[in-house]
């Protein structure tokens, strides 16, 4: 099974809601990955995460590898019904690219 | 430059059946990637190549088999179908495994009666 975890597994937010979504592991990451899959498409790659503690930005999208590379977080100011889609956390295991459950978001306006 | 091309896009087989899956990419990527996608449990790894004649289990290879002849095409096989296999099939690639974004295709919805 998944060896991220990835929470909430859905959040229905009203547009201009706040909404983050989380991702767990036991163990340490070498780095992270998030993508966007929007309904009826294919995941897109949004940002990666290299160093402990790291944070960055994409507009209202923020993004943060935890102090001990176990976890991480992506938040979404202001949420736009164009943030509609599943959210994905993924991580490097050897050679294979896992993925998080993913995060459902739906934005009610 | 088409990026991951996944063919075909949809199909619909009957218990039992065989059918190969189709991944070709345009990019000069080493690394590529067979997911399935069920509701409630995001991308699951089918199987994986690091390179041209490698492949390698993923989290879930029972039922499926993949070849990687020419390092632009990663093939897909169900030699005989089940309807636990319906779900929607994502290939993908990247250059390298550590630190690259993989690219994906537009998937194939495969519905097996």
């Amino acid at each position: 099974g998944q060896q991220v975890m990835q929470i909430p597994q859905y959040q229905h937010v009203q547009e201009g809601e706040d909404f983050t979504t989380y991702c767990n592991s036991s163990t340490t990451l070498s780095n992270i990955q998030w993508y966007k899959q929007r309904p009826g498409g294919h995941p897109v790659f949004l940002i990666q995460l290299v160093k402990s503690g790291e944070v960055k930005k994409q507009k209202r999208l923020t993004f943060q590898f935890g102090e001990a590379k176990k976890n991480s977080s992506l938040h979404i100011t202001a949420t736009q019904t164009t943030d509609v889609g599943t959210y994905f956390c993924a991580s490097e295991r050897g050679n294979k690219l896992v993925f998080g459950a993913g995060t459902i978001l739906r934005v009610k306006s | 430059n088409a990026g991951v091309t996944q063919t075909p896009k949809f199909r619909v087989l009957k218990t039992g059946q065989s059918m190969t899956l189709l991944c070709a990419q345009d990019m000069n990527h080493e690394y590529m990637y067979w997911y399935r996608q069920d509701p409630g449990m995001g991308l699951r790894l089918i199987h994986y190549s690091v390179g041209e004649g490698t492949t390698a289990k993923g989290e879930v290879p029972d039922g499926y088999n993949v070849s990687r002849l020419k390092k632009q095409n990663f093939l897909l096989g169900l030699e005989s179908a089940a309807p636990s296999q319906t779900s929607v099939y994502f290939c993908a690639s990247s250059y390298l495994q550590r630190s690259t974004e993989a690219f994906f295709g537009q998937g194939t919805r495969l519905t097996v009666v």
